[in-house]
């Protein structure tokens, strides 16, 4: 089915550790982009793609590298998990940067003890 | 940096009006709106862009004020289905900041 697809749903990972959260999206948008949702922030713009090969940082992007080799994926990696990164991710896509339509996944709910 | 919006949160009977507020401190080119329910994704609603006109959704409807750096979300005759946290979200980069929500709760 089109769509954009996050795996996993939920992780639980030990601080120090190395994780990586998966976006994936079958409409060959240009943009992708992640966000983390805190309680109490809202929304955050982490990094952003504006197409393979190309990736930009975004408001918070302190302890997470980005990847994009293929214009259907956006790995999301966390080299050295901290506590403060316990969040919930969400990856979105759009066919235009902003101000087009972004399109979200379902989102990843990752903690971090 | 992240638009404000008000209320935090608004409780309502079925069948009654609310309005959502979203300003910035920052020049506006375009407002979006989105709206989430409890574990799941935000979904797209609306977006005014500047110089547009007032957009509409079914009963829910918004307004950009560019020389306030403003806008509303109107929301008709609610219906339970309405119930979410809304986020106005404003241009950052070639992405969005999103205000820290509303919550909006429709009881029967």
């Amino acid at each position: 089915d089109a769509g954009i697809t996050q795996s996993p749903r939920y992780k639980i990972t030990e601080t120090g550790r190395q994780v990586t959260l998966m976006c994936h999206q079958t409409w060959s948008h240009s943009y992708m982009f992640w966000y983390r949702q805190d309680l109490g922030h809202g929304l955050r713009l982490i990094y952003y793609s504006a197409a393979a090969d190309i990736t930009d940082k975004g408001e918070v992007p302190d302890g997470y590298v980005v990847s994009r080799s293929k214009t259907e994926n956006f790995p999301l990696t966390l080299e050295s998990a901290t506590r403060s990164q316990t969040s919930v991710y969400f990856c979105a896509s759009s066919p235009t940067k902003a101000p087009g339509t972004q399109h979200f996944g379902d989102g990843t709910r990752l903690s971090i003890l | 940096q992240q638009p404000v919006q008000s209320p935090q949160a608004v409780i309502l009977r079925e069948g009654e009006d609310a309005v959502i507020n979203c300003s910035s401190s920052k020049a506006l080119y375009s407002v979006h709106w989105y709206r989430q329910k409890h574990g799941e994704a935000p979904v797209f609603l609306m977006i005014l862009l500047k110089g547009g006109e007032q957009k509409g959704h079914d009963k829910i409807s918004a307004s950009f004020n560019e020389k306030k750096q403003q806008s509303s979300l109107y929301l008709t005759a609610s219906q339970l289905s309405y119930s979410g946290t809304y986020f106005c979200g404003t241009e950052v980069l070639d992405g969005l900041t999103f205000g820290k929500g509303t919550h909006l709760i429709i009881q029967p």
